[in-house]
């Protein structure tokens, strides 16, 4: 079946400017993930979404990062006022549960760059 | 204070050698370990898991775990260079944080 995937693959946008990023979940898995990584780190938790719901947010770096799950599949993640700081690479991950057990599948990500 | 740990390497090792990837996590509590590659450009992709100490193996790949001394590690036999990648582990930190916890990855490196 088809994998995580991601909108768009790339992204250049200007200091201040607002980008949402698109996620579409393996069909069926209930949990959902937001990771951000930077060049030459490991992904860094953001957000994670059982359902509709954000059940822990304790990663969005500040009140400029929301994620919305309106249906409980496809998420968008939103950056208000971007900044040249937010330039990395955002990964959409999915699992059929949240557990140890719950293998995480990667979305291919999207590039954000502020210039 | 959840952290993974690992040598960000590069690790250069022959074709046909074996490769040994390490880690360390701060979490006692830890039940559940995962190594990921991640290609270039690429994103993560899982090729191990483990949960119990001891060894795991899947054809050329073993994972073992040693919780007693937080320490988890991936071997890689007879090294292709289409293995150059980097390799990240990740760890469950369970006991209400509920979170995977990904180290930085080692850069792997075969050459022929």
């Amino acid at each position: 079946g088809a994998g995580v995937s991601q909108t768009p693959s790339n992204k250049v946008t200007e200091k201040g400017k607002y980008v949402e990023l698109r996620c579409d979940p393996i069909s069926g898995h209930t949990a959902l993930y937001w990771y951000r990584q930077s060049l030459g780190q490991g992904p860094e938790f953001l957000i994670y979404f059982q359902g509709t719901g954000a059940a822990d947010d304790s990663g969005l770096p500040n009140d400029r990062f929301f994620a919305v799950r309106p249906e409980g599949s496809v998420s968008t993640l939103k950056i208000q006022r971007t900044e040249r700081g937010d330039s990395a690479v955002y990964l959409c991950a999915s699992s059929l549960r949240n557990s140890g057990e719950g293998t995480q599948y990667f979305g291919p990500g999207t590039r954000l760059t502020v210039l | 204070q959840k952290e993974v740990e690992q040598n960000s390497g590069p690790l250069s090792v022959p074709e046909g050698a074996i490769a040994s990837l390490n880690c360390t996590y701060s979490d006692r509590g830890s039940q559940s370990f995962f190594w990921y590659r991640q290609y270039s450009g690429k994103s993560p992709e899982l090729i191990m898991s483990i949960y119990s100490n001891g060894d795991k193996e899947d054809g050329r790949f073993t994972a073992q775990l040693n919780k007693a001394s937080q320490y988890v590690s991936l071997l890689i036999r007879d090294s292709q260079p289409s293995d150059s990648a980097t390799y990240l582990c990740a760890v469950w930190f369970s006991g209400g944080y509920n979170k995977l916890i990904f180290g930085a990855g080692t850069r792997l490196a075969v050459h022929p």
